[in-house]
């Protein structure tokens, strides 16, 4: 079969900048968002999450905003270190499908010491 | 949060035969689900594996190519049967609560 290369969108940044990666997400009837961190070789981690009802959800070093009006999501990580440097997916669940997890398209972070 | 383990963690195997993962949880849970992630691509929902239930598939996915067995609240396989080039890919195992969703470390497949 044909050969996929990696197609990622990226985003690079210099090691203590603040780094803000967005999704369009597909689904108005989306129930809850989780963000996931992908390094090479690993399972997807979890980051955040924020339900339909909230706009704004904060971590440590990390905020999720949702913007249902224009379905749309962002991560911001402060003072972006190497170690944050991976694929970053955001995924969206609407309760009555069944609880499944539907992902985004992704994007690689790189981050500049 | 589940600890979750998958065994194989990597396989290269010939076309036309089968592989079977095993995907093993640390605690008790209803919903596991299987994901396929092909090189470079996001992850794709394969199956939903509840216990006491046949798989539900989503589309695109079809029980003869990727049986699922789900024995008990801890344990589910996945079986990649007739294998061809295309299904080189990582397969990996999640699970959930009513909200957050953990995965596994995921099985990465080469079919030559």
């Amino acid at each position: 079969g044909e050969s996929v290369g990696l197609h990622l969108p990226t985003l690079s940044v210099q090691e203590g900048d603040n780094s803000i990666i967005n999704c369009a997400y597909s689904n108005s009837a989306s129930d809850y968002f989780i963000w996931y961190k992908q390094e090479s070789g690993k399972g997807p981690q979890f980051i955040i999450d924020i339900r339909s009802n909230m706009n704004k959800r904060q971590g440590q070093r990390v905020t999720v905003l949702l913007n249902k009006t224009v379905k749309h999501l962002s991560l911001q990580i402060a003072a972006t270190q190497p170690g944050d440097s991976a694929v970053y997916f955001c995924a969206e669940k609407e309760y009555n499908q069944g609880g499944k997890l539907i992902f985004g398209q992704g994007t690689e972070l790189s981050v500049k010491p | 949060s589940a600890v979750i383990s998958q065994k194989p963690s990597r396989d290269i195997c010939q076309r036309g035969t089968s592989l079977t993962i095993q995907c093993q949880v640390d605690s008790q849970v209803t919903m596991m689900f299987w994901y396929r992630q092909q090189p470079g691509q996001s992850l794709t929902l394969i199956a939903t594996a509840n216990q006491g239930s046949e798989a539900t598939y989503e589309s695109g996915f079809v029980i003869d190519k990727f049986p699922i067995s789900r024995p008990n609240l801890t344990f589910s396989t996945l079986t990649v049967s007739n294998m061809s080039p295309e299904d080189s890919s990582i397969y990996l195992c999640s699970v959930s609560g009513y909200d957050e969703q953990y995965f596994g470390p995921g099985t990465r497949l080469t079919v030559t």
